[in-house]
């Protein structure tokens, strides 16, 4: 089945700086990769996702992007700021297993002011 | 107004007690998920359930019994609960074509004793 790995799982960063979080994938049937941002204490919600026909997607301070060849993609945040400060897992699912999604192990994000 | 909800927020309970956690959502998807994230914030798929039909049981032992009685509503019951329980459990749904974002609910922190 589908593994994901993700790292690193501690980032700290001041603020404005970038933050970059990788995760590589192991079932190549995987095609759509979301990333969630969890804060403490609150559910996981989406912040952006890619689907495989794509190479690279961005919405404002936040980017994706997916290498198929590598099985890799990564999550890049601009100009950080404190309330960037959370858990984020990035996920990856295959359309013919129902849409489950198989999670990274999370990377806790520290934005110091 | 909440997309997707689920009761009780907290649980506390004794060891080889039944318990169970209520999911609803109203925003017409076909498709939920119950997820569990441990102590170290791994997040796993548990069940899924389409459109009332049970699609994913991920080997998650038969104390753990999903069901759901229509299409906007998918509860979890688990017997004879073990300290190995305690976690977050996080309800999620989405449509039906594979690729479309899931939604969590708030999920339900579960404390066995």
């Amino acid at each position: 089945g589908e593994n994901v790995e993700q790292h690193p799982s501690t980032l700290s960063v001041q603020e404005g700086d970038s933050a970059v979080i990788k995760c590589t994938y192991s079932d190549s049937a995987s095609n759509y990769f979301p990333w969630y941002k969890q804060e403490l204490g609150k559910r996981p919600q989406l912040i952006i996702d890619i689907r495989s026909n794509v190479g690279e997607k961005k919405d404002q301070r936040i980017a994706v992007t997916l290498n198929k060849t590598a099985k890799h993609f990564s999550l890049h945040i601009t100009e950080t700021q404190p309330e960037d400060s959370a858990v984020y897992f990035c996920a990856a699912s295959e359309s013919n297993q129902g849409g489950k999604l198989i999670f990274g192990q999370g990377t806790e994000l520290s934005v110091k002011p | 107004d909440t997309a997707v909800s689920q009761t009780p927020k907290y649980l506390v309970t004794q060891m080889g007690n039944d318990k169970s956690i209520k999911c609803e959502q109203n925003l017409g998807h076909d498709t939920m998920y119950w997820y569990k994230q441990d102590s170290k914030k791994f997040l796993k798929i548990m069940f899924s359930y389409n459109n009332k039909e049970l699609i994913i049981n991920e080997t998650v032992p038969n104390r753990f019994s999903p069901k759901s009685p229509d299409k906007a509503h998918l509860n979890l019951h688990i017997n004879s609960l073990e300290l190995g329980d305690s976690a977050v459990y996080f309800c999620a749904s989405k449509r039906r074509h594979p690729q479309e974002t899931q939604y969590f609910g708030p999920g339900t922190r579960l404390l066995v004793l």
